[in-house]
């Protein structure tokens, strides 16, 4: 079973921040909180990971709870481009990922 | 970045047929790939995990018999869905594991769109 829970869409308007929750609460202390999304007939496309702290790339910000139970994937300025399913994964030792719903993002322009 | 082809990307077959597809990293090299299948408006379902050298470990529920994995060398890994039905009709995702450093990273192939007529 999938260790995330996102909830199914969320809307954005163009060039406005998009936060994308993501819930992991019986995340052990070894598993790394990875994102990827998916756009319509492509294999999914890494956007950032992490483990306790905080992680900016040029893609995106990913900000992660103290307790490591949530996350949040952060699109600073959303655009057309943007739009895709968001998978939220756990990565555990074997290396397995193990995919959740995903939360499909619309922009609106 | 890392690159992973998929081959082909679309193929349509007559049922009771045997369907390959092959899944490269064109770029480095993994000693692990995984398959993933997709049905339309679903999340990727791990099917099996391919290890370079030895079998294949299959999902739970997933027919080893039906879906044959074979990874020969470091960089291609190969999926045939045997005496497939339409009801094999999916999208077929596969990922290579990219190695080395302090950290292991999992890079996506492009897929393949299977239709079962």
């Amino acid at each position: 079973d999938a260790k995330t829970t996102q909830p199914n869409s969320m809307e954005s308007n163009e060039e406005e921040p998009v936060h994308l929750p993501c819930n992991h609460s019986t995340i052990s202390g070894t598993d790394y909180i990875h994102w990827y999304r998916q756009l319509p007939s492509q294999g999914p496309e890494y956007v950032i990971h992490g483990l306790t702290s905080n992680v900016n790339n040029r893609m995106a910000s990913l900000a992660i709870a103290e307790d490591r139970k949530s996350s949040t994937l952060i699109l600073h300025r959303a655009t057309l481009r943007d739009a895709a399913v968001y998978y939220c994964i756990l990565r555990d030792r074997t290396y397995k990922y193990i995919f959740g719903t995903g939360t499909r993002l619309k922009v609106l322009a | 970045g890392a690159v992973v082809s998929q081959h082909p990307s679309r193929v349509i077959c007559k049922s009771g047929t045997s369907v390959k597809i092959e899944c490269r990293s064109l770029d480095f090299q993994a000693t692990t790939m995984f398959w993933y299948r997709q049905f339309p408006k679903k999340s990727l379902m791990l099917m099996a995990t391919s290890n370079e050298g030895s079998k294949a470990t299959y999902e739970q529920g997933v027919e080893k018999d039906k879906f044959l994995i074979n990874h020969a060398s470091l960089t291609l890994s190969t999926l045939t869905v045997t005496s497939a039905h339409p009801e094999d009709s999916s999208f077929y995702i596969c990922s290579a594991r990219k190695e080395g450093g302090l950290y292991y990273e999992q890079y996506f192939g492009p897929g393949t769109r299977l239709t079962v007529t």
